[in-house]
């Protein structure tokens, strides 16, 4: 069974101070990685996809990594608009981590 | 380009009833799955529709059904709700199921009374 665990559960962050999220898996064939931002009340938005280990990814002040058994998003110099909850999933059907919740004070 | 499009935006209803939930994908994909998010938590995985047929099921149970038209729009149906059921359902769409990512809806908040 796929299983996914995401850390820190929370992350309170000042705006332009740079960090990383986490996201451990297990998974039996990796079909994809996948990386989701969610604002409350609203459907999760497709950030990246990452296939193999080694493999990098960027958008704007995101930048997703990915080992055979880890994938990092690294907020470098965050904004308070980056304040959200990002979710990493992996395939079979997606099997979603719970979330890690990012709040960048101003 | 509509993205995924999903109605109703909020519902309640009591236990005991049944209620249907609607999905229109963006345009291009002919896949369709749905998740159930509770509050806190990451979205869990219902089932998923292509070519008109369900290709795959997550641990729900049989009240939890649905359905794909040829227009590759899609129903989820739950009957005999229950309290637990209350939740965040969500619609995702894709080129070709188990390949390429998904996009999501902006959901339907069920709340069960």
């Amino acid at each position: 069974e796929d299983q996914v665990t995401q850390s820190p559960e929370a992350l309170r962050l000042q705006e332009g101070e740079s960090s990383s999220l986490n996201c451990s898996y297990t998974v039996s064939g990796l079909r994809g990685l996948f990386w989701y931002r969610q604002d409350p009340g609203k459907g999760p938005e497709f950030l990246f996809t990452l296939y193999s280990a080694g493999e990098e990814k960027e958008k704007e002040r995101l930048k997703a990594t990915l080992t055979k058994k880890e994938s990092f998003l690294h907020i470098t110099a965050p904004k308070p608009e980056d304040s959200a909850t990002y979710l990493c999933a992996v395939r079979g059907e997606l099997s979603f981590g719970a979330g890690t919740t990012v709040t960048v004070r101003a | 380009d509509a993205g995924v499009t999903q109605s109703p935006t909020h519902l309640i209803k009591t236990r005991g009833q049944q209620v249907t939930l609607r999905c229109s994908p963006k345009s291009g994909h002919d896949t369709v799955s749905w998740y159930q998010q509770a509050l806190g938590q990451g979205p869990q995985f219902i089932f998923q529709y292509y070519e008109e047929e369900e290709r795959q099921r997550g641990n729900f149970p049989d009240r939890f059904s649905g359905h794909q038209f040829p227009n590759y729009s899609s129903e989820l149906n739950v009957n005999a709700l229950l309290l637990g059921d209350s939740a965040l359902y969500l619609c995702a769409s894709s080129w070709r199921a188990g390949v390429n990512e998904q996009f999501f809806g902006p959901g339907t908040r069920l709340t069960v009374l």
